[in-house]
């Protein structure tokens, strides 16, 4: 156990639809962040929170948002869903002050 | 744009010999360099990193060396062992505050073969 809770760990939802995946970080770490994998692919960054703040944000579709909640805890929001994302959704945490990340085990999107 | 490459989407070693994994990234503002490891159905973990002061950084038997100049690096294990089979991910972060966000490369899925 890394520390860091991701749920669901798999979800199968059909396009058009909205899903809201969910990450608890280790405790005392202050940063959050969320990536994509695609099949065949590395590890895309889609979107950092600080305390509770957006801090930097990547390849993120417009379809998509996310926040971060006083206690921390995070969610990915992913609407009118397409086939293209199906993906693994990895969230990571970090005291802020390290580059060092622990991941979740992920969650598995398959859209159908 | 790809600021972070492994080219090698595989690789193939026996037990007990090096296995030598490659990096290169483009952005020189990278300054922070970190390998992680993933198995199937699970995150990656964090395996060993270099900051770009220096040029080689051992943790038992994994090594990562950084060619500053040729925007380069590799990890090497040794001796490498079945339970080494996994994807490595190389990930390089710049200059920034407080949790800065890591650009990551594609992978490489090492094999280790008995």
């Amino acid at each position: 156990d890394s520390g860091v809770t991701q749920t669901p760990k798999h979800l199968i939802t059909a396009t058009g639809q909205r899903v809201t995946l969910r990450c608890s970080p280790r405790s005392g770490d202050l940063s959050v962040y969320w990536y994509q994998q695609s099949l065949d692919q590395g590890l895309q960054f889609l979107i950092q929170y600080y305390n509770g703040e957006e801090r930097a944000k990547g390849n993120i579709l417009e379809r998509f948002s996310a926040q971060q909640f006083p206690d921390l805890h995070s969610e990915l929001n992913l609407s009118s869903l397409e086939l293209g994302d199906s993906a693994l959704y990895f969230c990571a945490s970090s005291r802020g002050g390290d580059y060092g990340y622990t991941f979740g085990s992920g969650t598995r999107l398959t859209v159908v | 744009d790809q600021q972070v490459k492994q080219n090698s989407p595989s690789l193939s070693v026996q037990e007990g010999r090096i296995s030598i994994l490659n990096c290169d990234y483009t952005n020189s503002m990278f300054d922070y360099f970190l390998w992680y490891k993933k198995y199937p159905a699970e995150g990656p973990t964090f395996l060993i990193s270099i900051s770009s002061i220096k040029d080689k950084n051992e943790d038992g038997r994994f090594t990562v060396f950084l060619n500053k100049s040729a925007k380069h690096l590799s990890l090497h294990i040794v001796p490498s062992q079945p339970g080494d089979s996994a994807v490595y991910f190389c990930a390089a972060s710049g200059l920034g505050t407080s949790g800065s966000r890591l650009t990551f490369g594609e992978g490489t899925q090492l094999t280790v073969n008995p």
